[in-house]
């Protein structure tokens, strides 16, 4: 088992709708918690950082973590054509700069 | 823009070639990473530097594979022999932790996209 599990999609919206993206993960000690976005032949960008459970808002993007139930979520509202990329969840023990595992991604497309 | 530079951006090469991947972080960075993405295992951690020295290369094949960062402005990923197995983007990313203050996430660089045939 690995110890991200983030669901491959492909997952394709109309513009405008909400987006809901998710990851579950199994090591307790995880941290900090982060999303980033990949488009086609480019590296991931970070999206979103958040650290130990909570909400974080950012303009039309959300980062949920529930550390109890091992659970991130990423929402993206008011979703734009230009939000169709690859979102991959990654955490870590430690701070940012050390070693993050990171999910499969999702696979995301806005239809006009 | 403070960006990280990988070259070559493609590669293509027989089995059995020796492949040296590079990698210029962003200046003041001293934490390089090393990824392997492939669409059966995503991303893939395969070695990691502070401070030039290496922190963690478990998820590299040893046989095969070997990093280094000759100075802080150089990481080199380095596979000898090649196998058609390698065939993936390689991706390096830097960050920066100095003490308890830490920048957010890595920042990576396009990749280089390793064809082995």
């Amino acid at each position: 088992q690995k110890e991200v599990e983030q669901d491959p999609g492909p997952l394709s919206v109309p513009e405008g709708a909400i987006v809901s993206l998710n990851c579950t993960y199994s090591n307790s000690a995880f941290q900090y918690f982060m999303w980033y976005r990949q488009y086609s032949r480019k590296g991931p960008e970070l999206l979103m950082y958040t650290y130990s459970s909570g909400n974080k808002e950012d303009g039309r993007f959300t980062a949920q973590v529930d550390k109890s139930s091992k659970y991130i979520s990423l929402f993206i509202r008011d979703s734009q054509p230009s939000d169709s990329a690859t979102y991959l969840c990654a955490m870590s023990r430690y701070s940012s700069a050390s070693k993050i595992i990171f999910g499969s991604g999702t696979r995301l497309s806005i239809r006009p | 823009d403070a960006r990280v530079t990988q070259t070559p951006r493609h590669k293509v090469t027989e089995m059995g070639q020796e492949v040296t991947m590079r990698c210029q972080p962003i200046l003041g960075h001293n934490t390089v990473f090393w990824y392997r993405q492939t669409m059966m295992q995503g991303l893939e951690l395969l070695a990691y530097f502070r401070n030039r020295a290496p922190l963690d290369d478990s998820g590299m094949p040893k046989d095969r594979f070997s990093a280094e960062m000759p100075d802080a402005t150089l990481a080199t990923l380095k596979i000898q022999p090649s196998e058609p197995r390698d065939s993936a983007v390689y991706f390096c990313a830097s960050g920066s932790a100095a003490g308890e203050r830490t920048d957010y996430g890595y920042t990576f660089g396009s990749g280089t996209r390793l064809t082995v045939v």
